[in-house]
């Protein structure tokens, strides 16, 4: 009940293209849900995150649509670039408690020029 | 300011030897947190600390690892004795926590261990 699974594992899209990357969960105590993006040799850093009070979340060409009932939250990365080429992940957690996050497997994305 | 920062970058080491891995969070951060990094197993918590003091360790994988968090500046992990499957990219991250809930982690540059 604590997984959080992510899919795709790995994305190849053109350059302009939408990627798209989709988490799914179990624990329906969670209620807090960041996203990360990782460049080779560097630690996670935060993208974007969304609570389960609003049903999406935009910050430039990046767009979490989140579905409570689904217990679903998705990441859309419009216009795709190649500096955008990384891994990603979710991850979700409970902002009362042990405020641990649960980690997707991550999504390697490859935007091709 | 300066970000998580850890030390050493990198580390190779021969199966058997004693590995400590360094964590200086943000200053202002009361939350530590150490994670694991392989292909096979993705990104993994090792032990949270909350005010210095471990509150989650269940992701330890055995008795060979052990943390300490002396105040609030400084942590360290420890492998003893080391084996190669404990070859991995090691990550500190840090948040605040609070009244108002939920911090955001930021993580360091992570220590790349190789046990050979």
């Amino acid at each position: 009940q604590q997984q959080v699974k992510q899919s795709p594992q790995s994305l190849i899209v053109q350059k302009g293209g939408i990627s798209i990357i989709n988490c799914a969960y179990e624990n329906t105590a969670f209620d807090y849900f960041p996203w990360y993006q990782q460049f080779p040799g560097k630690g996670p850093a935060l993208l974007i995150a969304i609570r389960p009070d609003v049903s999406e979340k935009k910050e430039g060409r990046f767009t979490i649509s989140f579905n409570k009932s689904a217990k679903q939250f998705s990441l859309h990365i419009m216009d795709s670039q190649p500096g955008d080429s990384a891994t990603y992940f979710c991850a979700a957690s409970m902002t009362s408690g042990t405020y641990k996050y649960i980690f997707g497997t991550g999504t390697r994305l490859k935007v091709l020029a | 300011d300066a970000g998580v920062i850890q030390s050493p970058r990198h580390e190779v080491t021969e199966m058997g030897q004693e590995v400590t891995l360094r964590c200086k969070p943000i200053s202002g951060h009361n939350s530590l947190f150490w994670y694991r990094q392989t292909m096979m197993r993705g990104l993994e918590l090792l032990i949270y600390f909350n005010n210095n003091v471990p509150i989650d360790d269940s992701g330890m994988p055995e008795d060979r690892f052990s943390a300490k968090m002396p105040n609030a500046s400084f942590s360290t992990l420890k492998i003893q004795p080391s084996e190669p499957r404990d070859s991995a990219v090691y990550f500190c991250a840090s948040s605040r926590q609070g009244l108002a809930g939920q911090g955001e982690q930021y993580f360091g540059p992570g220590t790349r261990l190789t046990v050979t």
